[in-house]
């Protein structure tokens, strides 16, 4: 079966620390990977996705990158955190349009 | 800028009452989808309506879409403590790539 993992679940980082948080699927190939940031209370902002090894669509303009080194792996990256990046940061997964997005448990970042 | 904007933010009512939520998006959409996030998790997928659907049941759920109007409802019928989550729209854009985007929810509380 398909599964998601995402990691760490809570990460506190100082202001101008480098930030590398990894999502990686099992049980599926080609997936589009999605990279998603939650303010409390409030919807999920659109980051980055991609639709293939090496493809990275970004969103926002922003403090932040993303890579996709092999097809079932996403990173989100920052070489130096933000007070403003704080947030609670989702990875997903679908087969495509269309179709369902899977959805890792989070990462609750904290920038000091 | 956010397609989805669910309405209402938040929504408080007693076990058993039903429960409504909707959704309006700005483009024409491939699909549109309901997804529930208990606090501080991830989000999990609920029902799915293609644009060439006018309503769809899943157990207490019903989901409508009118294109026309650009704009969905979710009705939780019978509601439990259970149900207490927040609930988000999502669309999926006709569009450039195969980006996934969701409104800012909505709130809802059941009261025991």
């Amino acid at each position: 079966s398909q599964t998601i993992h995402q990691w760490p679940a809570t990460l506190v980082q100082p202001v101008g620390s480098p930030l590398s948080l990894e999502c990686t699927v099992e049980g599926t190939s080609n997936p589009n990977l999605y990279w998603y940031r939650q303010a409390a209370g409030r919807g999920l902002q659109l980051l980055f996705y991609s639709v293939g090894i090496g493809q990275i669509s970004s969103e926002v303009p922003q403090n932040l990158s993303a890579s996709r080194p092999q097809d079932r792996q996403f990173i989100l990256s920052s070489k130096k955190l933000l007070l403003s990046d704080s947030g609670f940061y989702l990875c997903a997964w679908t087969l495509g349009s269309g179709r369902q997005a899977f959805f890792g448990q989070g990462t609750r970042l904290t920038v000091v | 800028s956010q397609q989805g904007e669910e309405d209402p933010q938040a929504l408080s009512i007693q076990e058993g009452e039903n429960a409504t939520m909707n959704c309006s998006y700005k483009t024409s959409i491939n699909n549109l989808q309901w997804y529930r996030q208990n606090s501080g998790r991830g989000l999990v997928h609920l029902i799915l309506i293609r644009s060439n659907e006018r309503e769809k049941h899943s157990g207490r759920l019903r989901v409508t879409l009118d294109t026309s109007k650009k704009s969905s409802s979710l009705l939780i019928t019978a509601s439990r403590a259970a149900d207490t989550a927040s609930y988000f729209c999502a669309t999926d854009i006709i569009q450039g790539a195969q980006k996934l985007v969701f409104g800012q929810g909505t709130r809802l509380t059941i009261n025991p």
